[in-house]
């Protein structure tokens, strides 16, 4: 089946630095990823909608300057936090849609990464 | 918002079938009934999905009732392996329609 692929799977930073997590699809080409966070015992949040070739669309209380996203080919989607702070430490989990022949509806979910900011 | 109801949690006994129930009773014509799970840690799992017909995989089955306003996802012999939390989306099949996640239902296997 399909894989999404995300790194790193888990990174500690300083407070006031930036964090990029990379999503990739390995096997099939992807025009729309999706980003969520995801606190402890809680449900997967949408953050953004990523486009290939466009700017990403974000979901209302999520700052577009403080989670950038950046999908510059079909197989990879970036998400960059700034100026991290402990109030951003969470799981993050990208997901991807197939697209063309494949396009089923069916998304395929990143490992995860997990962010502790100091 | 999320367009499902599920239980909050529910236990089955190893071997036996667990039954998760959601009740989605606003879902749209052209809109598929999706189902992960997601263990400890790591990213949601694809199990299944369906429209209006009954579904199986090698994974699980799919109820959906006629009237499509709610539908059971069956594990036919539940292992430890099973324990996770069981989101039940609805979703337009088209690759930009996003995925909302409710709160889901935690199961827990019990030995």
């Amino acid at each position: 089946g399909a894989v999404v692929s995300q790194h790193p799977s888990r990174v500690i930073c300083k407070s006031g630095t930036s964090v990029k997590i990379e999503c990739r699809s390995l096997d099939f080409q992807a025009t729309t990823m999706f980003w969520y966070r995801q606190f402890p015992k809680k449900s997967l949040m949408l953050m953004a909608t990523s486009n290939e070739g466009s700017k990403a669309t974000y979901e209302q209380g999520v700052e577009k300057d403080k989670f950038l996203i950046n999908h510059a080919s079909l197989t990879l989607s970036t998400l960059t936090v700034t100026s991290a702070h402990p109030e951003d430490s969470s799981f993050y989990i990208c997901s991807a849609a197939t697209s063309g022949s494949r396009n089923t509806g069916e998304l395929f979910f990143g490992e995860g990464s997990r962010l502790t900011v100091l | 918002d999320a367009k499902t109801t599920q239980p909050t949690s529910m236990d089955c006994a190893e071997g036996r079938a667990a039954n998760l129930p959601c009740n989605h009773s606003t879902i749209s014509g052209n809109e598929y009934v999706y189902w992960y799970r997601q263990i400890h840690s790591q990213g949601p799992q694809y199990i299944i999905h369906g429209l209006k017909n009954n579904e199986t995989n090698e994974m699980a089955s799919l109820i959906i009732t006629e009237d499509r306003k709610s539908s059971t996802l069956i594990l036919p012999h539940a292992t430890l392996r099973d324990t996770a939390v069981y989101y039940c989306i609805v979703r337009a099949s088209s690759r930009d329609d996003k995925i909302i996640f409710g709160k889901g239902t935690r199961l827990h296997i019990l030995p």
